[in-house]
């Protein structure tokens, strides 16, 4: 059955450092999303990404972060200079209509 | 402030146990969806809703949208259910908004 990937599983950053966090969504899928889940509290969306673009973005989702398709495959999140409070399980979801989505297994970042 | 609120917040039944858990919104939604997350993290859809009900195995979700409600209930429940399920909504404006979770555990 397709699944969708991430890579790293794990990431240990400095602070002040930039990650970049991958995702292979499934492959006939058009809708892209990014989620975070600070260790103990709820999940937050970050961004859905549409069409090479995005469609939507929270609060969370400021400056430091952008997305990118680059190669039609993998989708993803780079954060440019990683603070403390970055610390956290991102998880990508694809979905083929907008509705249903699957999620990745999350990366885990901790940031020192 | 939550724009979505769980209840119960931890439950605990003994294997076979018939289990329901609620879910109530505050904003005006697209879709309403009920994720079960594994103790590793790794998430799951079990549903999604925009009316009326779905059922899926032992798995029954239901949603009254005047009342802003939706309710998740496990028939003939088993201890690998045990899991925290989580209600996310898709607003109007198509942010996604989530509950902080129900921890269920199943006992033998």
């Amino acid at each position: 059955e397709p699944e969708v990937t991430q890579t790293p599983s794990h990431q240990v950053t400095q602070m002040g450092q930039e990650v970049i966090l991958r995702c292979v969504p499934i492959s006939n899928h058009l809708y892209f999303y990014w989620y975070r889940q600070i260790l103990g509290q709820k999940v937050e969306f970050l961004v859905s990404f549409y069409n090479n673009e995005i469609s939507e973005k929270s609060e969370i989702f400021d400056d430091q972060f952008s997305v990118e398709r680059p190669d039609g495959s993998n989708f993803t999140l780079k954060i440019r200079s990683t603070k403390l409070e970055d610390s956290a399980m991102y998880f990508c979801a694809s979905s083929e209509s907008g509705e249903t989505q699957y999620f990745g297994p999350g990366t885990r970042l901790l940031v020192l | 402030k939550n724009e979505v609120e769980q209840s119960p917040q931890n439950l605990t039944a003994q294997e076979g146990e018939f289990i329901t858990i609620n879910c109530s919104y505050s904003v005006g939604i697209s879709a309403l969806h009920w994720l079960q997350q594994h103790p590793g993290g790794g998430i799951v859809s079990l549903f999604m809703l925009s009316s009326g009900k779905k059922k899926h195995g032992r798995l029954i979700a239901t949603i009254n949208i005047q009342e802003k409600h939706s309710s998740l209930h496990i028939t003939a429940s088993h201890p690998r259910d045990s899991a925290v399920y989580i209600c996310a909504v898709r607003s109007l404006g198509n942010q996604f908004y989530f509950g902080t979770g129900t921890s269920l555990t199943v006992i033998p």
